[in-house]
């Protein structure tokens, strides 16, 4: 079982629909990820966030809105997506952000997008 | 760039040992990751070096060579659930970011 959960598991979403991925993790864990994944390719970074604030977004659309409400929770919402946005969008959570102390990533299961 | 490469595809017979080999640019990079990720699944952490030489855990071993830029994860006694993809990641000074490899699908045959 992972230790990082992700709702929904499944999502459709018409290109005008606004809609919110969750993400949870109660393992202490300081720094929090949003990972794009298409198929047979490695997940691509969207964003981090460490301590609650947010420190990289790679220059992710702004149809793509990250949220950190507390340090167990990490939000992304949707609005005005395109079929090219389809994919799995993993979150992920870490001790720290740094990544030069072996910190390894914990995953969870991912939200299926699929963008009509 | 900081680039990460590894094989695309490899197969291999149950009972097995294969090795997945991983490059990448020496300058820049702490230590390296190794992912596994089943279809349809998130990935999972396997192992994690950074001094170099070679760690094992069960039938799982990863090697790492700093300075040839070099790492690679051994599989023995291979088994059917063992197919999947498997991921190198180099943590990297510059960013502050991990940076996967693009990946190595294994096919396990019976």
């Amino acid at each position: 079982d992972t230790e990082v959960t992700q709702t929904p598991k499944h999502l459709v979403m018409g290109m005008t629909n606004k809609k919110s991925l969750k993400c949870e993790q109660h393992m202490g864990h300081r720094a929090m990820y949003w990972y794009k994944q298409k198929a047979k390719k490695p997940p691509e970074l969207m964003f981090v966030y460490s301590y609650e604030k947010l420190s990289i977004n790679e220059s992710v659309p702004s149809r793509f809105s990250p949220e950190c409400p507390n340090s167990s929770l990490l939000n992304l919402h949707l609005h005005a997506l395109q079929p090219e946005d389809s994919a799995l969008y993993l979150c992920a959570s870490s001790q720290d952000q740094a990544q030069t102390g072996g910190s390894p990533l914990h995953f969870g299961n991912g939200t299926r997008l699929t963008v009509t | 760039g900081q680039n990460i490469d590894q094989p695309t595809e490899m197969t291999a017979t149950e009972g097995a040992i294969v090795q997945i080999n991983c490059t990448y640019q020496t300058s820049g990079f702490n230590g390296l990751f190794w992912y596994q990720q089943h279809a349809g699944e998130a990935p999972t952490f396997l192992s994690y070096n950074v001094l170099d030489g070679l760690e094992e855990k069960g039938r799982f071993s990863s090697f790492l060579s700093r300075s040839k830029g070099y790492s690679y994860l051994l599989l023995k006694e291979l088994q059917m659930k063992d197919s999947a993809s498997y991921l190198c990641a180099g943590e990297s000074y510059n960013t502050d970011k991990l940076i996967f490899g693009t990946g190595t699908r294994l096919q396990v045959f019976p």
